[in-house]
């Protein structure tokens, strides 16, 4: 069975950084496109960043371009999220989440989600 | 962007009713949409993908229709077990939205 484990939140300081990871095992993850995916407590579900599956195509939500960067270890099976200059609108659980296998989109497999908390 | 609203926020159903979840899109995804079922605590769950396709292993109580911009997730017969709350997702263009989530209870 596919697994994601994500790993690296916790609690942090308005205008630091952190990095999150996540650990993918059980397919082939040099051939997925990879996503980091964001919900603030209580609310919905947000979109934050795509990276293509060889690392040379990357997109991001208007709300973190410049201070976020996805990028990935294919040869660790490894996804990350650097997060710069956190504010408190990036408190949240995030998750990785695999691009759909049978469709051009949609997210398939899911982590369990790291918790982000901005807080000073 | 596209924007993506769901109705209602919150419905409350009887064992064995139908219920219908319905999306909207601020301008065309053509058939570039899934659902998920997302359960208090844990990460979402795909249930359909390209509108109307059954992901698998997924139970065949719920189905989804629709192109364009309106959009449909339908549970035939609800059961305690899809107590949850349900987002729809555009992938017709970056950023990929999601819709603000509808909010299941049974009765």
């Amino acid at each position: 069975q596919v697994q994601l484990v994500e790993s690296g939140g916790g609690v942090v300081q308005p205008g630091r950084s952190l990095r999150l990871s996540c650990a993918a095992s059980r397919f082939a993850f040099s051939t997925y496109d990879m996503h980091w995916v964001r919900q603030a407590p209580g609310r919905g579900l947000e979109w934050v960043a795509v990276l293509s599956n060889d690392g040379t195509k990357n997109y991001y939500a208007d709300s973190v371009k410049g201070r976020f960067t996805i990028s990935r270890d294919n040869s660790k099976n490894t996804l990350f999220l650097q997060m710069n200059t956190l504010g408190d609108e990036d408190t949240g659980v995030y998750y990785c989440a695999r691009n759909s296998v049978v469709s051009t989109g949609g997210f398939d497999y899911w982590g369990q989600g790291t918790l982000v908390t901005v807080s000073s | 962007d596209i924007q993506m609203t769901q109705s209602p926020s919150t419905l409350s159903a009887a064992v064995g009713d139908r219920v219908t979840i319905t999306c909207r899109a601020s301008q065309t995804v053509s058939s570039w949409l899934a659902w998920y079922q997302q359960k208090p605590g844990k990460a979402p769950k795909l249930l359909i993908f390209d509108a109307s396709s059954l992901q698998s292993e997924v139970p065949s109580s719920f189905s989804g229709r629709g192109y364009g911009t309106e959009f449909n997730l339908t549970i035939s017969s609800v059961q305690p077990d899809d107590v949850a709350t349900y987002h729809c997702q555009q992938y017709k263009s970056y950023p990929w939205t999601f819709g603000q989530g509808t909010k299941v209870e049974v009765k």
